[in-house]
């Protein structure tokens, strides 16, 4: 596609829910980010994949957090027993190679909030 | 934890007028880059700055960086109402891929 897509826009659940949210990357990067980003704050970086594999998760809050590139594209975000403090925008962006020295272009975001 | 800081956190100026907005980082950086932000949505990227480059511009952008100090500022020209928006400085560092750390941002308001 011409750019970095994700599914939904907003998403609304109850505490203690599971929820997945989708990350469309552009055609052709091998590298897929996401962070996550609370009203007022800079986005914080949660996990990054180079092709299928997860190069970094240092970022993800705890277990209750998962992350799954299967095929090096598309990417889902999945958040078990959701609480109200997870409660943000979560950003998908995509770069070329992942080496550092490129730009990545981030997708609109998915609002999530827990009630 | 967020490495960069932003200063200031907000800015008001009138249309026509230059903004700066400063970045400092804690430790030795691959690269520094700035986005901008509309509405808490996508980022949209600005410019990217290497640790060996000194200065950069891109149209009304101007960014410097001093890796002594380690700090950088993004200068907007002549700005203009839509220029209105979030700007946030996010550093890389080597051997860590392309993760990025962000500042908290400035909130740049231009009134016609």
């Amino acid at each position: 596609g011409a750019g970095v897509s994700q599914t939904p826009s907003n998403k609304v659940t109850e505490k203690g829910k599971y929820v997945e949210l989708r990350c469309d990357p552009i055609s052709g990067h091998t590298a897929l980010y996401w962070y996550r980003q609370s009203l007022g704050q800079g986005p914080e970086f949660l996990i990054y994949f180079q092709g299928t594999g997860a190069a970094d998760d240092s970022g993800l809050p705890n277990d209750r957090f998962f992350a799954v590139r299967p095929e090096g594209s598309v990417s889902t975000l999945k958040i078990q027993r959701t609480e109200r403090g997870d409660s943000a925008v979560y950003l998908c962006a995509s770069s070329s190679n992942g080496v550092g020295q490129e730009t990545q272009y981030f997708g609109p975001g998915t609002r999530l909030l827990v009630l | 934890s967020q490495q960069g800081e932003e200063d200031p956190q907000a800015l008001s100026i009138q249309e026509g007028e230059n903004a700066t907005m400063n970045c400092s980082y804690k430790t030795s950086i691959n690269n520094l880059q700035w986005y901008r932000q509309n509405s808490g949505r996508g980022l949209v990227h600005l410019i990217l700055i290497r640790s060996n480059e000194r200065e950069k511009h891109s149209g009304r952008l101007r960014v410097t960086l001093d890796t002594s100090k380690k700090s950088s500022s993004l200068l907007i020209t002549a700005s203009r109402a839509a220029d209105t928006a979030s700007y946030f400085c996010a550093t890389a560092f080597g051997g860590q891929g392309g993760k990025l750390i962000f500042g908290q941002g400035t909130e740049l308001s231009v009134k016609p």
